[in-house]
């Protein structure tokens, strides 16, 4: 079955340290990717995806994530945090092509930011 | 430009009752699908519209319905509720091939 998976449920970070969240997919074939951005009580906040090309993607806010098929991995990074940055993030695949709104969702990681 | 917005934000009803929530896509967005989430199971797809036809559902029973009207507004309908139908539900748009941009959801409560 399709799925995605973050094995990470909680990081903290200092501010002004780098990030990296971990993203694994299970498909057939290498789907769409997906990172958002969650605040407490509010909706998703796309912050980048790939479809194809190249393999490092560059999102708002200063994030960027690597698609490496290898490892059927998409892992998203940012150099510095920043307390703003306090959050829950997930990672979502959709079929190659598109699937007619069907985003499989990861169980998301939850980001706390240390002074 | 208006992003996706549904209403109402907020909503408490009893066991039993029905709900209706709305979604109105970002202008020009013709695909509408909404997702339940929860603390247990996270992030789940329940349907998605395109033009006033359901494309794709996911694995919820009948209870859950939904609709899209000719301007692309949608509509989704829970049938006798239950304590487990409390979630956040939201809603996404889609300009195809564009990725999905969704609205701060509506936050169902069953008493």
């Amino acid at each position: 079955a399709q799925s995605v998976t973050q094995p990470d449920i909680h990081i903290t970070v200092s501010e002004g340290a780098s990030l990296e969240l971990r993203c694994n997919y299970s498909y057939g074939a290498t789907p769409y990717l997906f990172w958002y951005v969650q605040s407490p009580g509010q909706g998703l906040q796309l912050l980048l995806k790939y479809f194809s090309g190249d393999t490092l993607v560059q999102g708002i806010k200063g994030f960027e994530a690597e698609f490496k098929r290898s490892q059927s991995s998409f892992n998203l990074r940012k150099p510095s945090v920043h307390w703003s940055d306090a959050a829950e993030y997930f990672c979502a695949a959709e079929n190659y092509g598109g699937s007619q709104g069907n985003l499989i969702f990861g169980k998301g990681t939850k980001l706390s930011v240390k002074p | 430009k208006a992003g996706v917005t549904q209403t109402p934000r907020y909503l408490i009803k009893t066991r039993g009752q029905q709900v209706t929530l709305s979604c109105s896509p970002i202008s020009g967005h013709r695909s509408v699908s909404w997702y339940q989430q929860t603390p247990g199971q996270g992030l789940q797809f329940l349907f998605e519209y395109f033009s006033e036809t359901q494309r794709n559902k996911g694995n919820f029973p009948g209870r859950f319905s939904g609709r899209q009207f000719s301007n692309s507004r949608s509509e989704m309908n829970v049938s006798t509720l239950e304590l487990g139908d409390s979630a956040l539900y939201l809603c996404a748009s889609s300009l195809s091939g564009s990725g999905y941009t969704f609205g701060s959801g509506t936050r169902l409560t069953v008493v």
